[in-house]
C-alpha cells in the first residue's frame, strides 16, 4: 500500500523567506505526483503536476521536484508572502486509468508579515 | 473550461437522518469521479470512485453509498447518518493526468 508522508507538519516563517516542503512516498511505481494548496474550509487547488518521467515543474514562485527512485518530492516556494499561508498537500497517483490519489496529511504553512 | 460544483457547502444533520450530497462537472465528458472525506487531524480518505455511469467502486466499508446517474453527476448518500460521518467531503474529477477538486461540503452530524 502506498503511504505518503509530509514533513514538516507545520511551518511558520517570516515574509520573504525561501522555503522547502517535503513529501515522501513508499512505492516508487507512481504515474504522477501533484501538489495542492488548501485554504481553511475550502477545497483543494492544484498547484503543480509532475509526471513520473519528469524531474521538476515550475509555476511562478513555485518549483516542484521529483526523485521517483528515492520516493521523494520537494516543493520550493521562493520569496514567501502572507498570501501563501495555507495547507500544502502532496498526492501521488497510481496507474493512469483510475487515477487513484494517495495523499499526505499536509504541511500547514504560516507566513507572517 | 472545466468546472466542478458541489453542494451544499455546509450541512448540519441529526444522527439517523438521511444524506445526499451532489457533485456535477461541467466542460468535460466521461470523467473519472471521486468522493473523498477529510476528517479533522487526518488525511484525505478515498470513499468512492467511478469510471462511468452506474459504475461505482467502494474503497472503505461504511454506511455511505454513491451513485452516478449521469455522466457528469456523482451523488454521495446515506440512509442513516452516524456521528462518525462528520467531516469535510470533497468531490474530484480526473480525465487523464491532473485531478481537480470541488469546494467541499462541511458535514456535521449532531
Amino acid at each position: 500500500k502506498q503511504e505518503v508522508t509530509q514533513i514538516p507538519a507545520a511551518l511558520s516563517v517570516p515574509e520573504g523567506e525561501n522555503l522547502v516542503l517535503n513529501c515522501s512516498f513508499t512505492d516508487s511505481a507512481i504515474y504522477n505526483l501533484q501538489w495542492f494548496r488548501q485554504d481553511p474550509g475550502k477545497g483543494l487547488t492544484s498547484l503543480l503536476l509532475i509526471q513520473s518521467s519528469q524531474r521538476e515543474q515550475t509555476s511562478g514562485r513555485l518549483n516542484a521536484s521529483l526523485d521517483k527512485s528515492s520516493g521523494r518530492s520537494t516543493l520550493y516556494i521562493a520569496a514567501s508572502q502572507p498570501g501563501d499561508s495555507a495547507t500544502y498537500l502532496c498526492a501521488v497517483k497510481r496507474g493512469s486509468t483510475l487515477g487513484r490519489l494517495y495523499f499526505g496529511r499536509g504541511t500547514q504553512l504560516t507566513v507572517w508579515p | 473550461s472545466q468546472t466542478i460544483h458541489q453542494w451544499p457547502a455546509t450541512l448540519v444533520q441529526p444522527v439517523g437522518s438521511p444524506l445526499s450530497l451532489e457533485c456535477t462537472v461541467e466542460g468535460t465528458s466521461n470523467p473519472n469521479l471521486y468522493w473523498y472525506r477529510q476528517a479533522a487531524g487526518r488525511g484525505l480518505q478515498l470513499l468512492f470512485y467511478s469510471v462511468g455511469i452506474g459504475q461505482i467502486s467502494s474503497e472503505v466499508p461504511q454506511n455511505l453509498s454513491a451513485s452516478r446517474p449521469q455522466d457528469r453527476q456523482f451523488i454521495l448518500s446515506s440512509k442513516k447518518l452516524l456521528l462518525s460521518d462528520s467531516g469535510f467531503y470533497l468531490c474530484a474529477w480526473t480525465q487523464g493526468a491532473e485531478a481537480f477538486f470541488g469546494q467541499g461540503t462541511r458535514l456535521t452530524v449532531v
